[in-house]
């Protein structure tokens, strides 16, 4: 398998613009996690899916970020508008909830690093 | 709600020493607890985890963690530090039965001299 794929992996926008985040978990996985790094903060949970429904938003900003998963292979995360805060690294990754040796892993992509000037 | 305290945000020892990186957990109920590593421009790997069978848990790379209940600890050691150990380490807690949100300590950077 290859992994969580995350796209892009580097985005500089301006400050107002609308940026969206891709990824595709791994093949089976029925849990998609979407993570939030940065120096003040550390590694924040946004928000999670459970076959494609979303389970736990608590984590997420504000208005201006949503987040979608329109099928068992692909999840966006979107900011509009953009801000300079916005500036970090988001994680995506996924997991197995079956009853499995692997359950409770999460298995990371490698990140999509943003810059909003 | 759970927590993870992880002491000494940079830890540098020598190549062939002993590695310790502590993690402290908060939880009400039973935890599962996880290491992390980070490498530089990189995701998250698992190193290993503990789910309630052995309180050793043996990982990847050569380290280890014992979860301690009496002192609410998951330590991450390895008896022998090597250069491409170098990175930032994550303690992460997750209730058992509950959600499935982990929560990470504020991580430890690894440097690890010649």
């Amino acid at each position: 398998d290859a992994g969580v794929i995350q796209s892009p992996r580097h985005e500089v926008t301006e400050m107002g613009q609308e940026v969206t985040l891709r990824c595709k978990p791994i093949s089976g996985h029925d849990y998609l996690f979407w993570y939030r790094q940065t120096m003040m903060r550390g590694l924040e949970l946004l928000i999670y899916f459970n076959n494609n429904v979303p389970i736990d938003d608590s984590g997420m900003p504000e208005d201006r970020f949503s987040a979608k998963m329109p099928n068992a292979s692909f999840s966006t995360l979107k900011i509009q508008p953009s801000e300079p805060r916005d500036s970090a690294v988001y994680f995506c990754a996924s997991s197995s909830g079956g009853p499995q040796r692997r359950r409770h892993e999460q298995y990371f992509g490698p990140g999509t690093r943003l810059t909003v000037t | 709600a759970q927590s993870v305290t992880q002491l000494g945000s940079h830890v540098s020892v020598s190549e062939g020493a002993l590695v310790l990186l502590r993690c402290n957990y908060s939880s009400s109920v039973p935890p599962y607890l996880f290491w992390y590593v980070q490498y530089p421009n990189q995701g998250l790997q698992l190193l290993l985890k503990y789910t309630s069978a052995a309180t050793l848990v043996k990982g990847i790379n050569g380290f280890e963690a014992e979860f301690k209940k009496s002192e609410t600890s998951f330590h991450l050691t390895k008896p022998s530090a090597h250069m491409s150990d170098a990175a930032e380490y994550f303690c992460a807690v997750k209730v058992q039965g509950g959600s499935e949100k982990l929560v990470f300590g504020k991580g430890t950077k690894l440097t690890v001299n010649p």
